[in-house]
């Protein structure tokens, strides 16, 4: 029951763009994406609700497919800030269940 | 700072010994959450409260794990009888309803010798 992501690893170069995606067996009330830098706390980045919108600030954005049950995240011209580990989050009963995670290195 | 707060950061125990962490949510924040967290892997859900009543707790959860959100203002989490494979980062989170962002706390990291 917990999401599948891909890729687990990607490297970048300031400037190009990235996708992160999500997938999950169960049907979806919401997805959250979260990212998280080496030693500190999860730290929210959008929340994507069924039968919501694509959302996105800035230049990170990400989709929700219901039917598919799938979640994909965008990152385009990415800047070093970007770098650490993203996580969804699946919510169907009231929690969330995490992904294992999508590290993504910016290098200058 | 009106963030979610967790103490100790940082716990170092004995095989055996019981700990204790408590966490302070947002204070209008009605859901909190305890996830742990290993190297390497995302948040794993432990247990949730509505308030101060326990909604739900993994079934992975070993019965030396307590929850409690008394008065459904901070919460303790209670390991007992602590084992080397207990040793992780515990993280709180708290949000204002369900399907709402979770705002997370610094953790605390437990180290069991």
């Amino acid at each position: 029951q917990q999401p599948v992501q891909s890729p687990q690893a990607v490297i970048l170069r300031e400037g190009e763009d990235a996708v992160i995606n999500c997938s999950s067996s169960k049907a979806l009330y919401s997805v959250h994406w979260y990212r998280q830098k080496h030693g500190e706390a999860p730290v929210f980045l959008m929340i994507l609700l069924k039968g919501g919108e694509q959302k996105g600030h800035d230049k990170i954005s990400a989709s929700f497919n219901e039917k598919k049950q799938q979640s994909s995240l965008y990152l385009t011209a990415s800047q070093l800030s970007y770098s650490g580990t993203y996580f969804c989050g699946t919510e169907t009963t009231g929690k969330l269940i995490f992904g294992q995670g999508t590290t993504l290195q910016v290098k200058p | 700072d009106t963030g979610v707060s967790q103490n100790p950061r940082h716990k170092i125990t004995k095989r055996g010994q019981n700990v204790t962490f408590r966490c302070d949510p947002i204070s209008e924040h009605n859901r909190l959450y305890w996830y742990r967290q290993t190297l390497g892997q995302g948040p794993e859900f432990l247990t949730y409260f509505q308030n101060e009543a326990q909604l739900e707790k993994s079934r992975l959860l070993s019965d030396r794990f307590s929850a409690e959100r008394p008065k459904g203002s901070f919460s303790t989490l209670e390991i007992q009888r602590t084992e080397q494979g207990d040793s992780a980062m515990y993280l709180c989170a708290s949000s204002l309803l369900s399907y709402n962002e979770q705002f997370f706390g610094p953790g605390t990291r437990l180290t069991v010798l």
